[in-house]
């Protein structure tokens, strides 16, 4: 199956800084996705990036489609608690169905008041 | 309010038996899915179905079985077959209107096997 490379594994940072996850992949894809997930429930959506180049900003997240078309990343700027759990990308894994995902490995943050 | 409801949250199960997790969904998506989460890794994808009385494997579908008798439900049973059951296990659902890749997960069950 798809390989897909997420980094770091985990953070631990204080209360307003800002923070950088990527992923990469063996192969071209169309759409990247990136999910969180709170402690003890499912992930949720934050941004989806459907164009080569594309950035995207939700709020204080803002996402890149890399050029290439194998890679993107996640910023968090200004950190605050509730930033806390884990953050996933990933893509449609293919075929007609797109709810079939590849996930990464998921990044841990941890945010210090 | 719309959503995904799985039940039990919690469930503790001898080795050798059979499990059923529930998984219902009230927001009329015609997809639903099961993703099983371990630590340190990405979520994989158990089983599908894209319509009712219709379902096709995922990743990881040994030990593993389903049905799709309603749109609504989607339940996923854990049978002895499966060699290491003890895991987090995701419900999901995905509207045909939706962002593409737009997964509306549930809170999950988390099995483990004593």
């Amino acid at each position: 199956g798809q390989q897909l490379n997420q980094s770091p594994q985990s953070m631990f940072i204080q209360e307003g800084e800002d923070v950088s996850m990527n992923c990469t992949s063996s192969s071209i894809f169309n759409t990247w996705l990136w999910y969180k997930q709170d402690p003890g429930e499912g992930p949720v959506l934050l941004i989806a990036l459907y164009k080569a180049g594309e950035l995207t900003s939700n709020g204080r997240l803002t996402a890149q489609f890399g050029i290439t078309r194998k890679d993107s990343f996640l910023n968090i700027s200004a950190s605050i608690p509730s930033d806390v759990g884990i953050y996933f990308c990933a893509l449609i894994a293919g075929g007609t169905s797109y709810g079939k995902l590849t996930f990464g490995q998921g990044t841990i943050l941890t945010v210090h008041p | 309010d719309g959503g995904i409801t799985q039940s039990p949250k919690y469930l503790f199960r001898k080795e050798g038996q059979n499990v059923t997790l529930s998984c219902e969904q009230n927001l009329n998506h015609d997809a639903m899915y099961w993703y099983r989460q371990d630590p340190g890794q990405g979520l994989r994808l158990i089983y599908y179905s894209q319509i009712v009385n219709d379902f096709q494997k995922g990743d990881i579908a040994e030990g593993y079985s389903v049905s799709r008798e309603k749109k609504e439900s989607f339940p996923l049973t854990v049978t002895s077959a499966q060699k290491n059951p003890t895991a987090f296990y995701l419900c999901a659902s995905i509207g045909s209107r939706g962002k593409t890749g737009e997964l509306f997960f549930g809170e999950g069950s988390r099995l483990t096997v004593l």
